[in-house]
Order: structure tokens, then C-alpha cells, then sequence
């Protein structure tokens, strides 16, 4: 069962910037960190975003995500084709003493 | 090159138990926390379980608490995934993912539950 909410869909075409909403509580987002993982078609999680807004190596820069009180954002500007995929926010919920993800979002790229 | 490869998945009856293991290679595997995740056919993902870098501290969702035991062999950098009373909703793709925020994903093993 999914505790943080995601808008189920965004897009956008080439070039274009796309932002993801993540809403949770104050028990999860507005207490610990937010993570964010792409999953492209057919494939294993990709980890993307860390620590609210921090970018591991090689992940490129037009990735970025950001958190105010219970909610969280992943942005993508400079849209490109290979960006269509789902992404998901996740964090800790103290309440539950486990991990939540997002319902999830799917990007097009029109 | 840092690697997880999940195994053991496969076709179980509703009511039995199945035994996942993530083999880890290519870092110190007893520095990390370790987690196991599932997707649903066409689902998102969710969290299954967690242990921490020794063993010592395990955390489980409340679907499984009760049901599944995880576990980890630092001698042999394993990550193991005890599953009994298996369900229908059980059913997913399971990975192994390193750290606490989970930044390296073996490539999933399948469990089918089904008569």
C-alpha cells in the first residue's frame, strides 16, 4: 500500500521542463529525506535523486529534486526521448518503521 | 564492478514458503544495509523488508510482518529472503537493493503464487 501520492502521468515534449509532485506526511517526507528512482520499460529501479536533492554520479544534471514540508519534487528540465519511464519518490515512515514509495509517475515524451 | 543478483524465485502453491537469496559483489558487503522490494505485475513498487549492516535490526511492511523473515550471511555477502504462508498478492518481482536508500538494484527474481 502506497503512502506517499504521485500524479499518475506528466509530459511533455523535447526540451521542455516536467516537474513530479510526491505528497506524504509528517510521519515520512516531512520528517526524513526523499529518494527518487527512474524505471525505465522492463528494467530494475535506477536510483536518481538522494538526501531530497542530492544527484549521484552520473545522473545527468537536468535531473534535480527538492522538499518542502510534506512534499517533494523531481524536476527534469531539458526533457529528452530516453527520459520516458516511471519514477517513483520513496522515503521513511517513522510510524510504520519501513520504507514507503510513491503510487508512481509515468513521463511521455510527446 | 558493484553487482547484486537476485535467485530462488519460482512457482509455489498458495500456503507454501520459498527462500530468496541476493548474492553481492564488488563492495564490502557487511558496511551496508540491505532491502528487499517487490512489483506486482503492472503494480508499483513497494517496500518488503530491511536489515541493517550486521544483522541486528530487521523492519518489515505490514503485509509481511509475521510471514517473512529476512537475513544476511556477511561471511559469504548473502542476502536472504524467508518466505512462508505465501499469497496470491505475494505474487511480484522481488529485488534486493543496497544501503539504505537503496542505491544499487540486482536485477529481480519472479514469485508466482498460484494452485
Amino acid at each position: 500500500q502506497s503512502v506517499l501520492t504521485q500524479p499518475p502521468s506528466a509530459s511533455g515534449t523535447p526540451g521542455q521542463r516536467v516537474t513530479i509532485s510526491c505528497s506524504g506526511s509528517n510521519s515520512n517526507i516531512g520528517s526524513n529525506s526523499v529518494n527518487w528512482y527512474q524505471q525505465l520499460p522492463g528494467t530494475a529501479p535506477k536510483f536518481l535523486i538522494h538526501s531530497n536533492n542530492q544527484r549521484p554520479s552520473g545522473v545527468p544534471g537536468r535531473f534535480s529534486g527538492s522538499k518542502s514540508g510534506t512534499s517533494a519534487y523531481l524536476a527534469i528540465s531539458g526533457l529528452q526521448s530516453e527520459d520516458e519511464a516511471d519514477y517513483y519518490c520513496a522515503a521513511w515512515d517513522d510510524n510504520l518503521n519501513g520504507y514507503v514509495f510513491g503510487t508512481g509517475t509515468k513521463v511521455t515524451v510527446l | 564492478e558493484v553487482q547484486l543478483a537476485e535467485s530462488g524465485g519460482g512457482l509455489v502453491q498458495p500456503g507454501g514458503s520459498l527462500r530468496l537469496s541476493c548474492s553481492a559483489s564488488g563492495f564490502t558487503f557487511n558496511d551496508f544495509a540491505m532491502h528487499w522490494v517487490r512489483q506486482a505485475p503492472g503494480k508499483g513498487l513497494e517496500f518488503v523488508s530491511a536489515i541493517d549492516d550486521k544483522g541486528g535490526s530487521a523492519f518489515y511492511s505490514n503485509s509481511v510482518k509475521g510471514r517473512f523473515n529476512i537475513s544476511r550471511d556477511n561471511s559469504k555477502n548473502m542476502l536472504f529472503l524467508h518466505m512462508g504462508s505465501l499469497r496470491t498478492e505475494d505474487m511480484a518481482v522481488y529485488y534486493c537493493a543496497r544501503n539504505w536508500h537503496m542505491d544499487v538494484w540486482g536485477q529481480g527474481t519472479t514469485v508466482t503464487v498460484s494452485s
